[in-house]
């Protein structure tokens, strides 16, 4: 079974910090991809990863960074957390190609005060 | 540009009655199509898919969907509903060649015993 995991289920920041979600997969998936939910928006992307070193931005960046040193792990670093940035965030790695599934990690629920 | 659409926010359906979540989208070329759910405090897990084929695709737990390329529509279904199927039901469309999945807002599945 594919396993996605993510570095932390709950998290409690303070305006300004710099903040970092880590991300590994174990199943040599070329892709990858950090979403955060909110109620009511449902999933939205914020950057995505096919290679190491290379990414994408989704549909919400702005604030958002990312790095893939290494195939299996993707971080989401938040420059500067922001009380806007208070929300559920999915990791979630496939195999390169648009008729493949998703294996979703199980979340990290940020708080920023 | 790709979308999709969940016009439910909520389907509430009573145990042993059959269930749809519905989902409409829009693509560019052919699309490929999928059901994700969310159970309670849980990451999000992959249960069917549509690339090409048989119109009526089978997946986890008993769901299946329909494909339907006139209505652009690709509706989750079961013919006998459980309380353990209550949960966060999100549809997502690919389009050839897309670089990314695109979600749905998600439908709130309740069944009551």
């Amino acid at each position: 079974d594919v396993k996605v995991t993510q570095s932390s289920r709950y998290l409690v920041k303070r305006t300004g910090e710099k903040v970092f979600l880590e991300c590994v997969q174990d199943m040599d998936h070329e892709n990858m991809f950090w979403y955060r939910q909110d109620p009511g928006l449902g999933l939205r992307l914020i950057y995505f990863s096919y290679d190491v070193k290379m990414k994408e931005k989704g549909d919400i960046p702005e604030g958002y960074s990312v790095s893939r040193e290494k195939k299996e792990r993707f971080s989401l670093i938040l420059e500067s957390a922001s009380t806007n940035q208070t929300s559920m965030y999915l990791c979630a790695s496939s195999l390169f190609g648009e008729l493949y599934e998703q294996y979703f990690g199980p979340g990290t629920r940020l708080t920023v005060t | 540009a790709q979308s999709v659409a969940q016009p439910e926010d909520q389907v509430n359906v009573a145990e042993g009655n059959p269930l749809t979540v519905k989902c409409t989208y829009s693509v560019s070329g052919n699309p490929y199509l999928f059901w994700y759910v969310q159970y309670p405090n849980r990451g999000l897990q992959f249960l069917l898919k549509y690339i090409t084929g048989d119109n009526l695709v089978k997946g986890s737990y008993g769901f299946e969907a329909e494909f339907n390329k006139s209505q652009t529509s690709f509706h989750l279904k079961k013919p006998s509903a459980l309380v353990s199927d209550s949960a966060l039901y999100f549809c997502a469309v690919r389009g050839i060649g897309a670089g990314k999945s695109t979600f749905g807002d998600g439908t709130t599945l309740t069944v009551k015993p």
